[in-house]
């Protein structure tokens, strides 16, 4: 079973900020934080990943809670095309290779002109 | 240009008759796998790789054969497909100092 819990869906009007919300309670101290999107039957595509501290790309922002217990992914002004679904994962990371990812169902987040 | 690539993307069969799936990267990654995705069941992972010669088998991986006899190819084969294997099938890999996984455009596979 997936480590995470996002809401089912979300709106967001285009131009504005969407934020995706994930719980993930039971994160072990090694693990990150990735987050993914797939559009319309795509490969996942990566969009950015943490460990404690907010990390910031040219995609999006992510901020991790103190406790590390939740997480909010930040696209700071949404366009049509990000209309997809954002997974939040928990992973752990071993002797530099990457490991496995448990995707849950995800958000769909559907940005609205 | 960093990419997976997946062949064929779209393949229709019938039920028994082999079929492999090619898998390939061009980044010098040691790990690789291969999801399904069904609908309401979202992507579950089939089998993986950490390196050459090494395989093991992910959450979903009955009626699924894999190899890695070569660093950047990655087939999967299906030896007696079944119409349940009818999925959409990714391919993935990733290693080194890169924390990002890199998925390939996708196989449609239908098996009738």
């Amino acid at each position: 079973d997936a480590k995470t819990t996002q809401p089912t869906s979300m709106d967001c009007a285009e131009g504005r900020a969407a934020n995706l919300p994930c719980n993930h309670s039971t994160i072990s101290g090694n693990e990150y934080v990735y987050w993914y999107r797939q559009i319309h039957s795509q490969g996942p595509q990566y969009i950015i990943h943490g460990l404690k501290n907010n990390e910031t790309n040219e995609m999006a922002s992510l901020i991790i809670t103190e406790d590390r217990k939740s997480s909010t992914l930040i696209l700071p002004h949404a366009t049509l095309r990000d209309t997809a679904v954002y997974y939040c994962i928990v992973s752990a990371r071993y002797g530099g290779a990457t490991n496995k990812l448990i995707f849950g169902t995800g958000t769909l987040l559907a940005v609205q002109p | 240009e960093a990419q997976v690539t997946q062949n064929p993307r779209y393949l229709i069969t019938v039920t028994g008759k082999k079929l492999t799936v090619t898998c390939s990267q061009n980044m010098n990654h040691e790990y690789m796998s291969w999801y399904r995705q069904d609908p309401g069941l979202g992507l579950r992972q089939i089998y993986y790789s950490m390196n050459v010669e090494v395989t093991d088998k992910g959450d979903v991986p009955e009626g699924y054969k894999v190899s890695r006899k070569e660093k950047r190819n990655f087939p999967l084969i299906l030896e007696s497909p079944s119409p349940n294997q009818t999925s959409l099938y990714f391919c993935a890999s990733g290693g080194g100092n890169d924390y990002e996984q890199y998925f390939g455009p996708g196989t449609r596979l239908t098996v009738t």
